[in-house]
């Protein structure tokens, strides 16, 4: 069935250092892959998206990476701050359905 | 502007209950999805309703039911409950629910079944 992965789990890093948070995908008909990030006691909120004709899409200190032959995608974070401190989720969607499937989480954690 | 708005925040219920949450868009979005957050895992998909109809539903049981309204509120109701439905339920609002629709989530409503 559709199944997203994501690693690693945890990922603490000294703040100004990069964060690399990797998912892959199962469905190869996946076309649309959004990241959240979720504060404590928030819902999740969209920082970042790529769709599948694009390998690569950048917005300041985030970046995105699509690989589609290999089914993976990853979040770049550069010049980490602590407010970068959340969990951050993947998800992934394919035409012709309105849901996503999320990977389980990374929580990021940044060190002043 | 006002987010999405979820009610209640917190609820307790106990198993064989039923309970009814509720939503209400961003002003403009005539899309609501409902998700479920099981603690340390990432959101799951219940529903989408669009212009007060069903567009999408995962993989969740009969229990489960939603509605919408001609104001695009929404309420997600699940009878018969199990330990198991203790989780965060998240909704979140779009334009049209089209994919690539940014979706705006609630804070959700943390749901314990005792």
């Amino acid at each position: 069935g559709e199944n997203v992965e994501q690693h690693p789990s945890t990922l603490s890093v000294q703040e100004g250092d990069s964060a690399v948070i990797k998912c892959t995908y199962s469905d190869s008909a996946s076309n649309y892959f959004p990241w959240y990030k979720q504060e404590l006691g928030k819902g999740p909120q969209l920082i970042i998206d790529i769709r599948s004709n694009v390998g690569e899409k950048k917005d300041q200190r985030i970046a995105v990476t699509l690989n589609k032959t290999a089914k993976h995608f990853s979040l770049h974070i550069t010049e980490t701050q602590p407010e970068d401190s959340a969990v951050y989720f993947c998800a992934a969607s394919k035409s012709g359905t309105y849901k996503y499937i999320f990977g389980t989480g990374t929580r990021l954690k940044v060190l002043a | 502007d006002a987010g999405v708005t979820q009610s209640p925040t917190h609820l307790i219920k106990t198993r064989g209950q039923q309970v009814t949450l509720r939503c209400s868009p961003i002003s403009g979005h005539k899309s609501v999805s409902w998700y479920q957050q099981v603690l340390g895992q990432g959101p799951q998909f219940i529903f989408q309703y669009y212009e007060k109809e069903e567009r999408g539903r995962g993989n969740f049981p009969d229990r489960f039911s939603a509605r919408q309204f001609p104001n695009y509120s929404s309420e997600l109701n699940v009878n018969a409950l199990l330990l198991g439905d203790s989780a965060l339920y998240l909704c979140a609002s779009s334009l049209t629910g089209a994919r690539t629709d940014t979706q705006y989530f609630g804070p959700g409503t943390r749901l314990t079944v005792l």
